[in-house]
């Protein structure tokens, strides 16, 4: 089945050490995304990709980053995680272009930031 | 800027009863609104999604709503299930871009 997969599904790191999350898709959509979820909030939009366009959210910090190598892949790069980075992190991707623009989402990627 | 809410926060309800979840938003300047469902500790799972032209979808045993100059939405889930325990969000595209923004959840608990 075609579908969004974020690896790791869990991530320990210690304060301060660098954190990549990866997310690849089998659907070909051309727009991924990124979301923080915080325990019982709404998911948090970072940033998303359009193509290899790159639109970062203006609330977003700049030690989230991110790389779109190719249509498949996205990552999240967190340069020195603390310990209000501890999320999970969200993988979306949608098609635009259809009429019928669903956003399908991965599984998920818990960070614990020690 | 959007913002979406939902009410309730949380909902504890005996099998088999019907009911409803609300979705507000503040810009009725949207392209489409989604459903989602989302188990504890995992990602979200689509479940509806409403075209700003349309006003209501169906699947199974759920039927959104849409009234978008009022800014609401509305998911009905009929003959509640157990196994229906779970978080529901709803998010909104605007009308341009390719944000979708989501309210907070309201967290859903079907007592057999």
């Amino acid at each position: 089945d075609a579908m969004v997969i974020q690896n790791p599904r869990y991530q320990v790191t210690q304060f301060g050490k660098p954190v990549t999350l990866s997310c690849s898709q089998t659907l070909n959509h051309n727009v991924m995304y990124w979301y923080q979820q915080k325990s019982s909030q709404a998911p948090k939009l970072l940033f998303h990709y359009y193509d290899k366009d790159f639109n970062n959210e203006a609330d977003t910090p700049d030690n989230f980053q991110s790389r779109r190598p190719n249509t498949s892949f996205c990552f999240l790069d967190i340069r020195s995680p603390g310990l209000g980075d501890a999320a999970m992190y969200l993988c979306a991707t949608s098609r635009d272009g259809l009429t019928a623009n669903v956003l399908t989402f991965g599984a998920g990627s818990r960070l614990t930031v020690l | 800027k959007q913002e979406v809410t939902q009410i309730p926060a949380a909902l504890s309800v005996p099998e088999g009863e019907n009911l409803v979840l609300n979705c507000s938003f503040t810009d009725s300047a949207i392209y489409n609104l989604q459903w989602f469902r989302q188990d504890p500790g995992k990602g979200l799972t689509s479940l509806l999604l409403i075209q700003s032209s349309q006003r209501e979808q169906t699947s199974g045993r759920l039927n959104a709503s849409l009234d978008k100059s009022s800014g609401r939405s509305t998911l009905y889930i009929a003959a509640s299930q157990p196994g229906d325990s779970a978080t529901y969000l709803c998010a909104v595209r605007r009308s341009y871009g390719q944000n979708f923004v989501f309210g907070p959840g309201t967290r859903l608990s079907v007592l057999p």
